[in-house]
């Protein structure tokens, strides 16, 4: 089994919709999550850092994270096309320095 | 320079071959990471560099890889004698090290092996 799991997809919705992504982990010495997109062909690029239970909002972006239950996850609100991309929970037990442990990604197709 | 800069972008080896892949990190980036990542997969950690010191190689899946930082900026994946089964998009990440763990990624190098 997986240290994190992630529903790989894809997942396609309509322009406008909220899109709701998750991931669940196993190992509980995790500490810190985050939520990366992937655009074919390019390299991951940082959307969400979170450390503590609870929510973090950050525009049309909330990462959420329930460390009782590891689980965290990703809301979009009013997803656009050009949100079409992966999207990957990474995960990390310490700083600094540590290894990012990833989830398979997502697959979000918005479409108009 | 602005970003992580990964040279080449795409790579074709036949079987047998060795390859080198560089990354340019983030100026004053202490840490430095590989992850390899397949075809509709997360990526894979492989190692990992604090300035030119090699702190964990755990990931590295055979003696065929190595990887050095000799003067703890620009970084070279080395893979010897390349397998079918090496074919992916290699990805270099950079952060600050002391103070922060937020990761940041260059484009990746796709290599492909025939």
């Amino acid at each position: 089994q997986k240290e994190v799991e992630q529903d790989p997809g894809p997942l396609s919705v309509p322009e406008g919709a909220i899109v709701s992504l998750n991931c669940t982990y196993s190992n509980s010495a995790f500490q810190y999550f985050m939520w990366y997109r992937q655009y074919s062909r390019k390299g991951p690029e940082l959307l969400m850092y979170t450390y503590s239970s609870g929510n973090k909002e950050d525009g049309r972006f909330t990462a959420q994270v329930d460390k009782s239950s590891k689980y965290i996850s990703l809301f979009i609100r009013d997803s656009q096309p050009s949100d079409s991309a992966t999207y990957l929970c990474a995960m990390v037990k310490r700083v600094p320095g540590d290894k990012l442990i990833f989830g398979t990604g997502t697959r979000l197709q918005v479409f108009p | 320079g602005a970003g992580v800069s990964q040279s080449p972008r795409y790579k074709v080896a036949k079987r047998g071959q060795d390859v080198a892949l560089r990354c340019d990190p983030i100026s004053g980036h202490v840490s430095l990471f590989w992850y390899q990542q397949a075809l509709g997969q997360g990526p894979e950690f492989l190692t990992y560099f604090q300035n030119e010191a090699q702190l964990d190689k755990s990931g590295l899946p055979s003696d065929r890889f190595f990887a050095e930082r000799p003067e703890g900026s620009v970084s070279t994946l080395k893979i010897q004698r390349t397998q079918q089964e090496d074919s992916a998009v290699y990805l270099c990440a950079s952060s600050v090290g002391r103070t922060g763990n937020e990761q940041f990624f260059g484009p990746g190098t796709r290599l492909t092996v025939l």
